[in-house]
């Protein structure tokens, strides 16, 4: 059974601060992924990655940067947290491949006072 | 560029079909997918349809017309835990795994 956990279920931050979310899959997926779902608009993409070390930019990568040094592991960063970066984060990740299968860890809910 | 259209909600009483459609515009397409998302939980993957025509998994199934950039995703013999959101998706001409998603459909089901 694929896991995919995330350091925190709720975390509040206040404005200005550097933000660090956690995630972890114990599959040895390549690829992983960060969602930012907020109401009506769905999941959209924040940041990718396909391997160790390497990245790409999802739709909305402002504001953002990530980390993975292990595949098992890929970090999102809110280098300077602001309000409009309060919703939920969910983690993904799946095997290489164009039409793989996702699988989603269970959000973290942030918000930024 | 590349979107994807749902209806926002669909609402329909225990034991009914329901049908949720999604119409897709990408200049590369591999395949549709669906994944279903209950109030405080992660999203789940359904189904996938890479070929067109219709995909039954129990009382779910998926339908895809490539040639009419269209899919949908039939629920029947309703439940009040079907009960969720429900998201189309699709590679957006990408080979590196990623999913371009759809704004999602909430379903409600009446007792």
């Amino acid at each position: 059974d694929v896991k995919v956990t995330q350091s925190s279920r709720y975390l509040v931050k206040r404005t200005g601060e550097k933000v660090f979310l956690e995630c972890v899959q114990d599959m040895d997926h390549e690829n992983m992924f960060w969602y930012r779902q907020d109401p009506g608009l769905g999941l959209r993409l924040i940041y990718f990655s396909y391997d160790v070390k390497m990245k790409e930019k999802g739709d909305i990568p402002e504001g953002y940067s990530v980390s993975r040094e292990k595949k098992e592991r890929f970090s999102l960063i809110l280098e300077s947290a602001s309000t409009n970066q309060t919703s939920m984060y969910l983690c993904a990740s799946s095997l290489a491949g164009g039409k793989e299968t996702q699988y989603f860890g269970p959000g973290t809910r942030l918000l930024v006072l | 560029g590349q979107s994807l259209e749902q209806p926002s909600e669909v609402t329909a009483v225990e034991g009914a079909i329901v049908q949720i459609n999604c119409t897709y515009q990408t200049s590369g397409f591999y395949g549709l997918s669906w994944y279903q998302q209950h109030d405080g939980g992660a999203p789940t993957f359904l189904s996938y349809n890479a070929l067109d025509g219709l995909e039954e998994t129990g009382r779910f199934s998926s339908f895809l017309s490539r040639s009419d950039s269209y899919g949908y995703l039939l629920l029947q013999e309703l439940q009040m835990k079907d009960s969720a959101s429900y998201f189309c998706a699709f590679p957006p001409g990408s080979t590196l795994g990623r999913l371009y998603f759809g704004r999602g459909t909430q379903l409600t089901v009446w007792p």
